[in-house]
């Protein structure tokens, strides 16, 4: 299974956007890239996902480079509730299988 | 809409004695799926139904690890017995279809540690 690189850990302030970086450089040409987020004594919630193409959606924007091989996850404004563990996550188009990384926690400061 | 449940939110056993773990999907998802995090690892698949039957199970860990899903319905994972290395949370996930755009929905975990 392809996997993801993370950094370990982020800060960031209240009101300003956060950009949340992921290396995959083993990913296949059919694998999705999904993202998750924890909160403290939560299960993992969904936060995005894609394949070739940029998206956005109301909670965040996911910026794929033109060779996939990595992504950033961009939350335009963070707020004290964005504190969370970000799970960037491959998932081969063949199976359900979400394959998660070590997750970079992300702390906001007000 | 309920989301995913799961019974107990913690368990403390002894090595060696058995546990059983029980997931409630969102009605109507016949998608279950079971993951879990050991101490310091990474959240790890275990298997996945389609209604009742197992679709994959490849991250299943051993023989001592049985999970199942009576009626399509709820799934309960069992674990007999429990050694050390099983401590740590099991989450269970559910999406109506199947499929790379499918959001999978989480439940909380449940905290398992063995003694």
């Amino acid at each position: 299974d392809a996997k993801t690189t993370q950094p370990n850990s982020m800060e960031s302030n209240e009101e300003e956007p956060v950009h949340l970086p992921c290396n995959h450089s083993t990913i296949s040409g059919t694998d999705y890239i999904h993202w998750y987020r924890q909160l403290p004594s939560q299960g993992p919630e969904y936060v995005i996902h894609g394949l070739t193409s940029n998206v956005n959606n109301r909670m965040a924007s996911l910026a794929i480079a033109e060779d996939r091989k990595s992504s950033t996850l961009i939350l335009h404004r963070a707020t004290l509730r964005d504190a969370a563990v970000y799970y960037c996550i491959l998932r081969p188009y063949n199976t359900d299988k979400l394959i998660f990384g070590t997750g970079t926690r992300l702390q906001v400061f007000p | 809409e309920a989301g995913v449940t799961q019974f107990p939110s913690h368990s403390v056993i002894e090595k060696g004695q058995t546990v059983t773990l029980r997931c409630d999907p969102i009605s109507g998802h016949d998608n279950l799926y079971w993951y879990r995090r050991v101490m310091g690892k990474e959240i790890k698949f275990l298997l996945h139904f389609v209604k009742e039957s197992k679709q994959d199970e490849s991250g299943m860990p051993n023989n001592r690890f049985l999970a199942e899903r009576t009626g399509g319905t709820y799934s309960t994972l069992k674990v007999q017995p429990a050694e050390l290395e099983d401590s740590g949370v099991y989450f269970c996930a559910s999406s109506r279809k199947r499929g790379g755009f499918e959001t999978q929905y989480f439940g909380p975990g449940t905290r398992l540690l063995v003694l």
